[in-house]
């Protein structure tokens, strides 16, 4: 099982500044990486997958990076609406595993 | 526009079943893969098992659900069905259903979620 990583637990981060998140892969998982965020009560939504690509309607203040076992999400300019839990997941190899999620919080 | 309907959740006794459903439409149902994840209270996100599309039907599972759960769909109601059997506490979490995109599974839709709840 490939086991992912997020860091760090908590991020606190001043409104319109950049959050940086990351997560790390035990083994590659080439691009098949995906970001999810999710707010409290609601379901998970998709952000980010092939480790670089946004998904529909997502603004581009979120970026993603990195490829093999490193991966980073960038929030530019932070919203009220964008202080969530955020989610890595790899969907290269069976079984399908997550992190634990970094969750953004106002300073 | 995608919809995923989940039910079936609730309150069950330790190594009771339940059997959860989930509905979706604004899709070609049988064309994908379909998928449950689940999150304990308070916890982060858990894959639980797929089933692929297109008449295969193959089917994958979490450690945790291999042996007790059974992943399947009915395409003639664009259903999705997951049961579950000898069910644990640790079972007890929102279950969510979710459809990935066409370039992999991940998870681009997803339902509200129902909660099922292994509890004495």
């Amino acid at each position: 099982e490939i086991v992912m990583t997020q860091s760090p637990d908590t991020l606190s981060v001043s409104p319109g500044e950049r959050a940086t998140l990351s997560c790390w892969a035990s083994q590659s998982v080439g691009s098949s990486l995906a970001w999810y965020q999710q707010k409290p009560g609601q379901a998970p939504r998709l952000i980010i997958y092939g480790a670089s690509t946004r998904a529909a309607g997502i603004p581009a203040k979120f970026s993603g990076s990195g490829s093999g076992t490193d991966f980073t999400l960038h929030i530019s300019s932070l919203q009220s609406e964008d202080f969530a839990v955020y989610y890595c997941q790899q969907y290269n190899n069976w079984p399908l595993t997550f992190g634990g999620g970094t969750k953004v919080e106002i300073k | 526009e995608v919809k995923l309907l989940e039910s079936g959740g609730g309150l069950v006794q330790p190594g009771g079943s339940l059997r959860l459903s989930c509905v979706a439409s604004g899709l070609n149902f049988n064309s994908y893969a379909m998928n449950w994840v689940r999150q304990a209270p308070g916890k982060g996100l858990e894959w639980v098992s797929s089933i692929t599309g297109g008449g295969g039907a193959t089917t994958y599972y979490s450690d945790s659900a291999t042996g007790r759960f059974t992943i399947s769909r009915d395409s003639s109601k664009n259903t999705l069905y997951l049961q579950m059997n000898a069910l644990r506490v640790e079972d007890t979490a929102v279950y969510y259903c979710a459809k990935p995109s066409q370039f992999g599974f991940h998870f681009e839709s997803w339902g509200q979620g129902v909660l099922v709840t292994v509890s004495s």
